[in-house]
Order: structure tokens, then C-alpha cells, then sequence
């Protein structure tokens, strides 16, 4: 994970709150996503960005907001959380690098 | 979009055998294709990554093939170890045209000693 950092490691939420996850790379790539891996669904896109200033959705966009503040980050925003979005979130960075993932709870 | 299959869903072997995972895509154009490691509780690490214009590369005990004609492509681990225990997962993508990462479902891979 060398270069990737993501925060927070652990959250719980109850349901309608909200919160931002992080992602922050020290490597100067372009291209970021956003996946979550939930049992026995693998990894599916939530969004990603190509390069600074574009963002496209992937697979499982609905419920998340996403911003590329700059090059170097490359935030998730859950505007209103739910129960569906229990998971395991990992930012990845051009296409090798993954964060050390995030790990949300909502209740 | 692209999608990629990949098979088994579960592999065990012993100690010292080797083991194949394969993926298949359905974009011909994709040209990157990486293959990743996770241990359970970690986020997954690329392991070995191969692109369009060559056919196989090697890395001491790991190997990955390409078949363009056929799309699809292969990760071959020989003289295995139990720390090769893992789930791998198998991706492609079209580098360069703005494109999205797509993975494989993921091969557990269990090595008995």
C-alpha cells in the first residue's frame, strides 16, 4: 500500500448519517477509483477518475458522491448512509496500487 | 462494457503442485491486465501485471499468459507454498482511453501442507 493512504480505517454509522472517506497518493498517477468489496460480489466500481478534473461512475454509483479534489485525492461521500452500504471501501490508484481500505459499518 | 470471467472460484492444491487461474474478457481492445493477491484481512497487492503486446511474462514462481485472439489469459503459480493461500483476483482495462478497471470474481486458493 506503499504511497496510498485512506481514512478512516473504521467507522460505524447509523442510518441518514453522513460522511466522507479519503484517499490521498504520493506517487503524481492520474487515474483513481473507488471499490467496494462486500462477500461473495467481489470488487465493484463505484467511481473513478481518469485524470484531475474528470470523474465517471462505474458499476454501483447510486448513494455516493465523489470528489478529485486535486491530483492527490479523491474523496467518497455518502450523503445519506444505509444499511446496503456496509462494506469494505478501497481507493486504488492507477490501476496497481490499493489503499488499505476502509471498513464502514452502518446501522 | 468489458467483463471479465474468471475460473475456479475455488482451488486447492498440495504443497509443491502448481496452480492455474484463468480469466476471460469480452472488450478486445483492453490492453492491461494485472492479477492481484489478497490475504485475508488486507487489501489485495498486485502480484504480476502483462500487456498487450507480449504474450507471457514470468516472475520467479508466478507466471501470466495472454491469448488476444482468444481473450483470455492465465496465472500460473508452480512449486506452491501454503503462504501462497490467498484470493486472486484477475482485472483488465483499456489503459489510456478513460476507461474503468473491471476484476475478475476472485479465486480462493487454498494449499495444503
Amino acid at each position: 500500500n506503499a504511497g496510498v493512504t485512506q481514512t478512516p480505517k473504521f467507522q460505524v454509522l447509523k442510518t441518514g448519517q453522513s460522511m466522507t472517506l479519503q484517499c490521498a497518493q504520493d506517487m503524481n498517477h492520474n487515474s483513481m477509483y473507488w471499490y467496494r468489496q462486500d462477500p461473495g460480489m467481489g470488487l465493484r466500481l463505484i467511481y473513478y477518475s481518469a485524470s484531475e478534473g474528470t470523474t465517471d461512475k462505474g458499476e454501483v454509483p447510486n448513494g455516493y458522491n465523489v470528489s478529485r479534489l486535486n491530483k492527490r485525492e479523491f474523496s467518497l461521500r455518502l450523503e445519506s448512509a444505509a444499511p446496503s452500504q456496509t462494506s469494505v471501501y478501497f481507493c486504488v490508484i492507477n490501476e496497481q496500487f490499493f489503499g488499505p481500505g476502509t471498513r464502514l459499518t452502518v446501522l | 462494457g468489458e467483463n471479465v470471467e474468471q475460473h475456479p472460484s475455488t482451488l486447492s492444491v498440495q504443497e509443491g503442485d502448481s496452480a492455474v487461474i484463468k480469466c476471460t474478457y469480452s472488450d478486445s481492445a483492453s490492453n492491461y491486465f494485472p492479477w492481484y493477491k489478497q490475504e485475508l484481512g488486507k487489501g489485495p497487492q498486485l502480484i504480476i501485471d502483462i500487456r498487450s503486446n507480449v504474450g507471457e511474462k514470468k516472475d520467479q514462481r508466478i507466471a501470466v499468459t495472454l491469448n488476444k485472439t482468444a481473450k483470455h489469459f492465465s496465472l500460473h503459480i508452480t512449486e506452491t507454498q501454503p503462504e501462497d493461500s490467498a484470493v486472486y483476483f484477475c482485472a483488465a482495462i483499456k489503459v489510456f482511453d478513460r476507461d474503468e478497471l473491471v476484476f475478475g470474481a476472485g479465486t480462493i486458493l487454498r494449499v495444503k501442507s
